[in-house]
């Protein structure tokens, strides 16, 4: 089946503790992105790539760090997370201009 | 730059009645146009696009949107709703050229029965 893979569905970590949220698809396709989603703020763009070893920031990228050392994954890098990290994050991919993204089930932060 | 508005954050209707959800952009470039769905829970689908060529699309589950250059709008419609049409729904917008996407804030559709 044709999707993206987020890991964990729930985190609760604490302050400064760092995390990874994994993300992966199988589709091939070259552009991914991550993006956080807070009531009344709708979707805001973290980061994304548009290919292997290539990276930009989106919207709201302080406090983040992403990685794509291969087609198929994009993890997300919390290196020191704070409370107002807290959030549902969504992974999505799409093979270019012009497609919609395939976004995966989200992940649900609570830093405390 | 790019943006997008919402101008409902929630559109209450009867079930089927029809319902239109509003969304007006902005950009300097050319730009793709979307609209999501979110169901509770979930993450989001994609319920139809518009590239170019004909400004009416139509998407999955009956909707259907008109892109509008001058009023630079790109309005969700359906004519009849169902209770399963009960979620939020985004509008985005993109360049053609790179990946940045802007999401609106949403609008959410309830349904009264």
């Amino acid at each position: 089946e044709a999707q993206v893979t987020q890991n964990p569905r729930y985190l609760i970590t604490v302050t400064g503790k760092k995390l990874t949220v994994t993300c992966s698809q199988n589709m091939n396709h070259e552009y991914m992105s991550w993006y956080r989603q807070d009531p009344g703020l709708g979707l805001r763009q973290i980061y994304y790539s548009m290919n292997v070893e290539v990276t930009d920031k989106g919207d709201v990228p302080e406090g983040y760090k992403v990685s794509r050392k291969e087609k198929r994954n994009f993890p997300l890098i919390l290196e020191s997370p704070s409370p107002n990290q807290t959030s549902l994050y969504f992974c999505a991919s799409r093979p270019g201009q012009g497609y919609g993204y395939t976004f995966g089930s989200g992940t649900r932060l609570t830093v405390v | 730059a790019q943006s997008v508005t919402q101008l409902d954050s929630q559109v209450p209707v009867f079930e089927e009645a029809p319902v239109e959800l509003r969304c007006n952009y902005s950009s300097s470039v050319s730009v793709y146009l979307f609209w999501y769905v979110q169901y509770p829970n979930q993450g989001l689908q994609l319920l139809l696009k518009y590239l170019s060529g004909s400004t009416l699309v139509k998407g999955i589950n009956g909707f259907e949107a008109e892109f509008n250059k001058s009023q630079t709008s790109f309005h969700l419609r359906k004519p009849s709703v169902h209770i399963s049409d009960t979620a939020e729904y985004f509008c985005a917008v993109s360049s053609s050229r790179d990946d940045k996407i802007i999401f609106g804030k949403g609008t959410r559709l309830h349904i009264l029965p």
